[in-house]
């Protein structure tokens, strides 16, 4: 089946500092779709990307739709503690129709010291 | 803010019973799914359903599981002869016909003894 690469597979950073990671596929998805997800709780979405190079900002998160439509990467700004977390990109191969299953990466795992 | 809702929060089981999971998707919404996530990995996708039927599966959805929308707002889930391996959280999943932005329920975290 289709993999997503997801990296890096943990961080950890100091509060204030800003964040990256990224995903990477073989083959070419359609959306792109990025989530966080807290110890013990279902996935929470936080941005979506429908077009290649499409960039897309959710207060102190940016993310990008690649030009190759096979990658994808989230920015946090100025983290905060509360961004601590598991990150998923999560995509949808074509032709992606209303109903289409989400292939999920596995995930970043995001500490931020204080 | 309407939201996926799930029940129970935490089923805890037998091996070889039968359990069902139950979910309430967001009432404008369309598209259902259910996706497992076993302790420390990914979310995996297990089932799509749409207009009363089931639109996609994965292997991992066998003939032990089964999905229902008894009425007009549940949607569930049906393992028929649990095993140990079955044990995970399951996510209920939905979004609405014009777009792809799907919505997570909490979860339920299914445990198999």
């Amino acid at each position: 089946g289709q993999q997503l690469n997801q990296s890096p597979q943990s961080m950890f950073i100091q509060e204030g500092e800003d964040v990256s990671m990224n995903c990477t596929s073989s083959s070419i998805f359609n959306t792109w779709l990025w989530y966080k997800q807290d110890p013990g709780e279902g996935p929470v979405l936080l941005i979506a990307l429908y077009k290649a190079g499409e960039l897309t900002s959710n207060g102190r998160l940016t993310a990008q739709f690649g030009i190759t439509r096979k990658d994808s990467f989230l920015n946090i700004s100025a983290s905060i503690p509360s961004d601590v977390g598991i990150y998923f990109c999560a995509g949808q191969s074509p032709p992606n129709s209303g109903n289409t299953p989400l292939v999920f990466g596995k995930g970043t795992r995001l500490s931020v010291i204080a | 803010e309407p939201e996926v809702t799930q029940t129970p929060s935490h089923q805890v089981t037998q091996m070889g019973q039968e359990v069902i999971l139950r979910c309430v998707p967001i009432s404008n919404h369309l598209y259902f799914y259910w996706y497992r996530q076993i302790l420390g990995q990914k979310v995996e996708f297990l089932v799509s359903f749409y207009n009363n039927e089931i639109s996609e599966k994965s292997e991992i959805f066998d003939d032990q599981f089964s999905v229902e929308r008894p009425d007009g707002s549940n949607f569930t889930l049906k393992i028929r002869s649990t095993k140990l391996e079955d044990s995970a959280m399951y996510f209920c999943a939905s979004n609405r016909d014009s777009d792809y932005e799907q919505y997570f329920g909490p979860g339920t975290r299914l445990t198999v003894t």
